[in-house]
Order: C-alpha cells, then structure tokens, then sequence
C-alpha cells in the first residue's frame, strides 16, 4: 500500500470521448506525476504537476491535460480519444519534484478505448 | 527510440535458478532505479544506485550500476515464485524528476 489511490479501475470508452482520470496522492506529498503504460512495455512520463502548476511534460499531445487541485490531488484529462490511447494510466505521488524525491505509484487506470 | 534497453525482454526460469537482467544506454545518468512491477498494481521501488560501480543488496537481490553509468544489473540467486513480475530499470532525468523507463524485462518463476 503506498497510499496512493486512482480511480476508477477500469473504463471503457469509444474513440471520440473524452475521460478523466483521478489520483489522491500519499499524504503529505505535494506533487504528481502522470505516466502511460501501454501493455507489455515501460510507463512512458507524461507530465508532473508540482504546487497546482505543470512541472514538467513529455512527449504527448495537448488533448492530454491536467490538473492538481489544492489538496494535491490530481485529474488527467484526455480530449478525442484515439484506439492507441488504451494503456494502464499511472500516477505517482512524492514529496517535491526534484530528482531526489522517490515517487510512490498508484494501481493504475485501465483505459481501453473501442 | 527508448532510451533504456532492458534484456531478455522475458524469463521463465525454475525456482531456484539465478538470473541476471541487464539495463543499457548509450547515455550516462546521475543515478538509475529499479522497480518491480506485480500484475494489477503500479511499480514498486526495490533500489537506487547513484554511484559509478556501486554494488548494492536487498536479500538475494544484487543490483550494480556501471562504473561509465551507462548501464545496470540486476542479479536475483536462489530464484522463488514470489519474485514473478516486470521489473523495470529507470532513469531520473530532467529537473522535474522526470522517470524514464526501461522496456521491462517479465519474469516467471515456477515450482
């Protein structure tokens, strides 16, 4: 247990939706990191909100977006879903965002897009 | 193109067995992690090596990262059911402490 929860589990969506995707970060912790994990290959970073602002973003298109309220929790937003976007959706939590800090990883979303 | 290749890319081995995974980059990193990764949860840290030719253990876990810090191993001995599951190499870049991950390396272990 890391203490970082997300939800929902699992979600099915069709290609032109929108969804979002929640994470309550381990207490304390005040940032979030977004990842995609597309099956069989590594979590690939898609951005990190630290203090309610964006921190950082990889390579992923605008229709991904997100959000860190003030209690540090966090949203991913994604616009005109696509067939590839079907991936375990992870956030990690930690305390700052630097290099130093160890982020502790949620259970994931499951998205699966029809 | 990742920026961390992980070999084999699968594993299944007998318990009690000993295995070697292996981490390569053509970069060099500050310092490189590894994660297991059970089905159905997110990766869960096992260790961080910072240093050129560090050597660290967790119980039959060896892990060394090279002395160039371009590359890493992970050596389990005496393999057991329990270790099953993808472990991943990562790299911390970036000073939003951005993970960059490996291809994984899944591993079955059986009786």
């Amino acid at each position: 247990e890391t203490g970082v929860t997300q939800s929902p589990t699992h979600l099915i969506k069709t290609r032109g939706q929108q969804v979002t995707l929640r994470c309550s970060s381990q207490s304390g912790h005040n940032t979030v990191s977004w990842y995609q994990q597309a099956l069989g290959q590594g979590p690939q970073f898609i951005f990190q909100y630290y203090r309610e602002e964006e921190n950082g973003r990889g390579n992923f298109p605008p229709r991904f977006s997100g959000l860190q309220f003030p209690n540090y929790s966090s949203e991913l937003n994604v616009n005109a879903l696509e067939l590839d976007d079907s991936a375990l959706y992870l956030c990690a939590s930690s305390l700052g965002g630097g290099p130093k800090n160890i982020q502790y990883f949620g259970a994931g979303t499951r998205l699966s897009v029809l | 193109t990742q920026l961390l290749e992980q070999s084999p890319q699968f594993l299944s081995i007998q318990e009690g067995e000993n295995l070697t995974v292996y981490c390569n980059s053509s970069s060099v990193f500050s310092s490189l992690q590894w994660y297991r990764q059970e089905p159905g949860e997110g990766p869960v840290l096992l260790v961080t090596v910072v240093t050129g030719g560090e050597v660290k253990k967790l119980k039959r876990l060896t892990f060394q990262f090279g002395d160039a810090r371009k590359d890493s191993s992970l050596h389990i001995t005496a393999a057991q059911p329990g270790d099953t599951g993808l472990y991943l190499c990562a790299a911390i870049t970036g000073t939003a402490s951005k993970l960059t991950f490996g291809t994984g390396t899944r591993l079955q272990v059986t009786l």
